[in-house]
């Protein structure tokens, strides 16, 4: 059974780098599709980018010029960097990973990020 | 991008009751549409992919439908533990977007 571990700071201030870190535990990293995904506190879900396999990165045009999505297969991790955080990036991120085909089956247990002053 | 509009925002419905849901897109996600289930505090589960396949695991309670732009998420008779909040999302094209959601209360 996946397990999909994330951590990183979850207090920042305005201007600051957010950096998360999201393990996979018991299963293939390279057969799946590995995304970032967030949710500000009582809103809907957000989806910030994703890397596939073969190392390209596909991210929300929203963010693109903050975000980069990272992979080291030699560990089985995934990384965000969302740079010059303010307070409209607080919000829980999850990283989630699918199959090409399917949602997102496994999910991370998710981490509160805060940005204030 | 394309958009996806849920209806409606907010339900209310008892237990027992059939509840369905609507999942809208502004272009076709040529079928390549899932549904998750999220309660407060957890991450979101996949309930359905590609529009009206059954994830592994999932009560045969909930079933999705439909094609092109137009969705819906059938939960059959609805049980206290299907309270909670149920998000479309496209995976079509990319960004891949997720609907507003719509959050089944207790009637």
């Amino acid at each position: 059974q996946v397990q999909l571990q994330q951590w990183g700071a979850g207090l920042l201030k305005p201007s600051e780098t957010l950096s998360l870190t999201c393990a996979v535990y018991g299963g293939s990293f390279s057969d799946y599709y590995w995304s970032w995904i967030r949710q500000p506190p009582g809103k809907g879900l957000e989806w910030i980018g994703e890397i596939i396999h073969s190392g390209t990165s596909y991210y929300n045009p929203s963010l693109r010029s903050r975000v980069t999505i990272s992979e080291d297969t030699s560990k089985n991790q995934l990384s965000l960097k969302l740079t010059s955080v303010t307070a409209t990036d607080t919000a829980v991120y999850f990283c989630a990973r699918r199959r090409r085909g399917k949602g997102y089956d496994s999910w991370g247990q998710g981490a509160l990020v805060t940005v204030s002053s | 991008d394309i958009q996806m509009t849920q209806s409606p925002s907010t339900l209310s419905a008892s237990v027992g009751d059939r509840v369905t849901i609507t999942c809208r897109a502004s272009q076709s996600t040529s079928g390549w549409l899932a549904w998750y289930q999220q309660k407060p505090g957890k991450a979101p589960k996949l309930l359905i992919y590609e529009a009206s396949s059954l994830e592994s695991g999932v009560t045969s309670r909930f079933s999705g439908s439909g094609s092109g732009t137009e969705f819906t998420l059938t939960i059959s008779s609805l049980q206290p533990d299907d309270f909670a909040t149920y998000y479309c999302q496209q995976y079509n094209s990319y960004p891949l977007t997720f609907g507003g959601g719509t959050k089944v209360e207790i009637k």
